[in-house]
């Protein structure tokens, strides 16, 4: 398997844009985690999905902030509009039956 | 609510040395322990993990072992080298809360040549 997919891997947009990330889980893995990481904050969990239906979305930060899993082999996460203090690095991680994460290597957005 | 803890928040040791890093959680009720290691600008790379079962994992150079009674996990690393060098993190995911895991704020390894 190739791992958990993200594209793109660093998006640079200006203020008010809308942004879209990508993530490929592992096939199999029934869980799919959006997660942000910045200095200040560290590591934070956004949202998560099991079998598809999101599970947990209080880590959402705003009305901006929304996102999907379609199927099992696909979700987004998208900023609409999107501000300044969205800078981070998002990541995607998936967990299957045997347990543990296996993260994607991440989007790094830069919004000026 | 579970709590991870990873102490110290940095640590800088000259090659060769071996090493032993902490993780506490509060909560003793977990389904598993995982380590991460993570390089600047880089993802989460998985290094072990542990399932509530188990006692310990062995990696190559890596051993981590896990006590919940305590509430304890520590990632030993042998012969450390320059490579070595990152941030860990470990994280501990739920029984309950099936399949969300909390994340300690991870311990940034300096490695001297």
């Amino acid at each position: 398997d190739a791992g958990v997919i993200q594209s793109p891997r660093h998006e640079v947009t200006e203020m008010g844009q809308e942004v879209t990330l990508r993530c490929k889980p592992i096939s199999g893995h029934d869980y799919l985690f959006w997660y942000r990481q910045t200095m200040m904050r560290g590591l934070e969990l956004l949202i998560y999905f099991n079998n598809n239906v999101p599970i947990d979305d209080s880590g959402m930060p705003e009305d901006r902030f929304s996102a999907k899993m379609p199927n099992a082999s696909f979700s987004t996460l998208k900023i609409q509009p999107s501000e300044p203090r969205d800078s981070a690095v998002y990541f995607c991680a998936s967990s299957g039956p045997e347990g543990g994460y296996t993260f994607g290597s991440g989007t790094r957005l830069t919004v000026v | 609510k579970q709590e991870v803890t990873q102490i110290p928040a940095a640590l800088s040791v000259p090659e060769g040395e071996n090493l032993v890093l902490n993780c506490s959680f509060t909560d003793s009720a977990i389904y598993n322990l995982q380590w991460f290691r993570q390089d600047p600008g880089k993802g989460l790379t998985s290094l072990l993990l542990i399932q509530s079962s188990q006692r310990e994992q062995t990696s190559g150079r890596l051993n981590a072992s896990l006590d919940k009674s305590s509430g304890r996990s520590t990632l030993y690393i042998a012969a450390s080298q320059p490579g070595d060098s990152a941030t860990y993190l470990c994280a501990v995911e739920h029984p309950t809360n099936a399949g969300k895991s909390t994340f300690g704020d991870g311990t940034t390894l300096t490695v001297k040549p």
